[in-house]
């Protein structure tokens, strides 16, 4: 069955330090991943995704991601961080059903940024 | 602006009473979603539609009901049968049952004592 690990589940980083943040997945088919970011007490916003092709996706905000299929993972990073993106992130990947598409999400990983 | 808006942001029910909460979009979408996001469990699927007067259970459909009776809305009731329905309620839609991207409304916060 499909799955996603984000094994941090809290991270505190300086402004202006460097950030990743991990994901894992488990599917058997080609992924179709995402990472979201969700401010406290608002909807999910979508940050990038990988569907195939470049295995480094630039999206929103300054973020990257790199899909490595020998590990299993996508990656979030920022080479530097603003007190801005303090919120809490999610990866999910997408998966094709019977009845539909679907995401399953991985349990998130709440950052903090000191000034 | 196209969006997928949430109504009411906070809404606190007795226990034992339904209550719905309401998902509307502007989007043109044909496939939305309700999650359910609790404290260090992520989001999990209750129920979605793929097209209009048809629906799906997903992962944790008990307590809860739907109805999709046009393209633009989708109203999550959370009955009595729910055992913990205290939770923020997430909205998503996308293109169509082919699309994996999500778009999510504000949520709403259901608190039940």
């Amino acid at each position: 069955a499909q799955s996603v690990t984000q094994p941090d589940i809290h991270i505190t980083v300086s402004e202006g330090a460097s950030l990743e943040l991990r994901c894992n997945y488990s599917y058997g088919a080609t992924p179709y991943l995402f990472w979201y970011v969700q401010s406290p007490g608002q909807g999910l916003q979508l940050l990038l995704k990988y569907f195939s092709g470049d295995t480094l996706v630039q999206g929103i905000k300054g973020f990257e991601a790199e899909f490595k299929r020998s590990q299993s993972s996508f990656n979030l990073r920022k080479p530097s961080v603003h007190w801005s993106d303090a919120a809490e992130y999610f990866c999910a990947v997408g998966w094709f059903t019977g009845g539909g598409n679907k995401l399953t999400f991985g349990t998130g990983t709440q950052l903090k940024v000191e000034l | 602006d196209g969006g997928i808006t949430q109504s009411p942001k906070y809404l606190f029910r007795k226990e034992g009473q339904n209550v719905t909460l309401s998902c509307e979009q502007n989007l043109n979408h044909d496939a939305m979603y309700w999650y359910r996001q609790d404290p260090g469990q992520g989001l999990r699927l209750i129920y979605y539609s793929q097209i209009v007067n048809d629906f799906q259970k997903g992962d944790i459909a008990e307590g809860y009901s739907v109805s999709r009776e046009k393209k633009e809305s989708f109203p999550l009731t959370v009955t009595s049968a729910q055992k913990n329905p205290t939770a923020f309620y997430l909205c998503a839609s996308s293109i169509d049952q082919q699309a994996y991207e999500q778009y999510f409304g504000p949520g709403t916060r259901l608190t039940v004592t």
